[in-house]
């Protein structure tokens, strides 16, 4: 039972680079969502997905970008990196959209140098 | 705007004892309020979560308070131990159309010495 898998588990971009995170679950849940932790700042939400097809941006999402063409693969790509978006990268799903558990992939530790 | 405010951002405490994290809400539409537990490299977990409807809510060691008129809810870990040692967050979400974000606080690091 893998749940969320989150692949690479690290990496180290230049500034300019782009790269996609790939993020995956096998649970046939509707909502995914990508979140940003940083020191002191908690997680904050880059963009969500309510379902295939259909994706909206959350409180951070600029420089992101992403798709849901199935219900299983929610990737987020990185456009141009910066050194501001040096960060730990979350994953999450959820049965529905509202008012139930998230699951968190282990992270990716991104590193813009 | 920080619409869910968490103290303190770290907490020591000894063994057996009680660790109390709280945190405020200014949204009154919130209406589902949950834990998350994180270790070192993992990914959060939830830890347990309560609705509006109910003021306490026990799961084992751990207990949320919630006081709806005050717009605070906070996590109690009775009898707190080193495996505790984790950075909880408390987090909040509404229900209704156009409302898919669950709202994090910042955390607070709990480290349970022995």
């Amino acid at each position: 039972n893998a749940g969320v898998t989150q692949t690479p588990k690290f990496q180290v971009l230049k500034t300019g680079q782009s790269m996609t995170l790939q993020c995956a679950q096998d649970m046939n849940h509707e909502y995914m969502s990508w979140y940003r932790q940083d020191p002191g700042m908690g997680l904050r939400l880059i963009h969500y997905s309510v379902g295939a097809g259909i994706t909206d941006q959350g409180e951070v999402p600029n420089g992101y970008n992403v798709s849901r063409s199935t219900t299983e693969d929610f990737p987020l790509r990185l456009l141009s990196a910066a050194p501001s978006q040096t960060s730990v990268y979350f994953c999450a799903s959820s049965l529905r959209a509202m008012n139930t558990e998230a699951f968190f992939g282990q992270g990716t530790r991104l590193t813009v140098v | 705007q920080q619409q869910v405010k968490q103290s303190p951002q770290s907490l020591i405490v000894q063994k057996g004892g009680i660790s109390i994290i709280n945190c405020a809400y200014e949204n009154t539409a919130f209406d589902y309020f949950p834990w998350y537990q994180q270790f070192p490299g993992k990914g959060p977990a939830l830890l347990i979560a309560i609705r509006p409807d109910v003021s306490e809510k026990k799961e084992g060691r751990f207990t949320i308070s919630f006081n709806k008129s005050a717009k605070q809810f906070s996590l109690h870990i009775m009898d707190s131990q080193p495996g505790d040692s984790a950075t909880y967050f408390c987090a909040a979400s509404r229900s209704g159309a156009g409302s898919y974000q669950l709202t994090f606080g910042k955390g607070t690091k709990l480290s349970v010495i022995p």
